[in-house]
């Protein structure tokens, strides 16, 4: 079945340092790739998405390229803020068939000033 | 726009006893999800409605679990009885069924303890 695998976190660092937060993934076909972000005491808000190879997807600063070869779809923020404190969770989905979102375990961001 | 909402956003009851978690999508959304996240490890798929119409109940992880959508609207989920392993934060999220890839849209959740 599908699976995503993210880094284990937490990931701490220094305000304005750069960002890359691992995902990759198992799925038969060509899968739609997400990153959500839940921020402390709010729900999961939608941060980028790729469709299709070599997209990509950009927000906030944020980016990530789908990448069929590796399978990976690795998240960079080339400075991060301490506004970017959240939990971060890679996730997947099919246009065809089963359109659950299959996540990964999530990864804490930890930005201090 | 309102945006997904859930209700309560916390629940604490004992084991054996009977929980309903609501939730509301967006206004005009036909597809409607349950996740759960249990002991902070991933967020796991429940089931999927579409309007009215159980699409996908998969995840249910048992007959304790019993999911609706009345009149294609909001949904419940009533968890009967409880049990301690059922603890942990209940997503829902909706999406528009003509809108590709399916972007789904999360309410802030409903925090779950089972003691």
């Amino acid at each position: 079945g599908d699976s995503v695998t993210q880094m284990e976190g937490p990931v701490t660092l220094s305000e304005e340092a750069f960002l890359t937060i691992n995902c990759t993934y198992t799925a038969t076909g060509y899968p739609s790739l997400f990153w959500y972000v839940q921020y402390p005491g709010e729900g999961l808000q939608l941060l980028l998405k790729a469709t299709k190879a070599d997209d990509k997807g950009s927000n906030k600063g944020f980016e990530a390229t789908y990448r069929k070869e590796t399978t990976s779809f690795h998240l960079e923020k080339g400075s991060v803020q301490v506004s970017d404190s959240a939990v971060y969770f890679c996730a997947l989905n099919r246009l065809q068939g089963r359109r659950a979102l299959t996540f990964g375990s999530g990864t804490r961001l930890q930005v201090q000033p | 726009e309102a945006g997904v909402t859930q209700f309560p956003s916390h629940s604490v009851i004992e084991k054996g006893q009977t929980v309903t978690l609501r939730c509301d999508p967006i206004s005009g959304h036909d597809n409607l999800y349950w996740y759960r996240r249990v002991m902070g490890k991933e967020i796991k798929f429940l089931l999927h409605f579409v309007k009215e119409s159980k699409q996908d109940e998969s995840g249910m992880p048992n007959n304790r679990f019993l999911a609706e959508r009345t009149g294609g609207t909001y949904s419940t989920l009533k968890v009967q009885p409880a049990e301690l392993e059922d603890s942990g934060v209940y997503f829902c999220a909706s999406s528009q069924d003509d809108r590709g890839p399916y972007e789904q849209y999360f309410g802030p959740g409903t925090r779950l303890t089972v003691t």
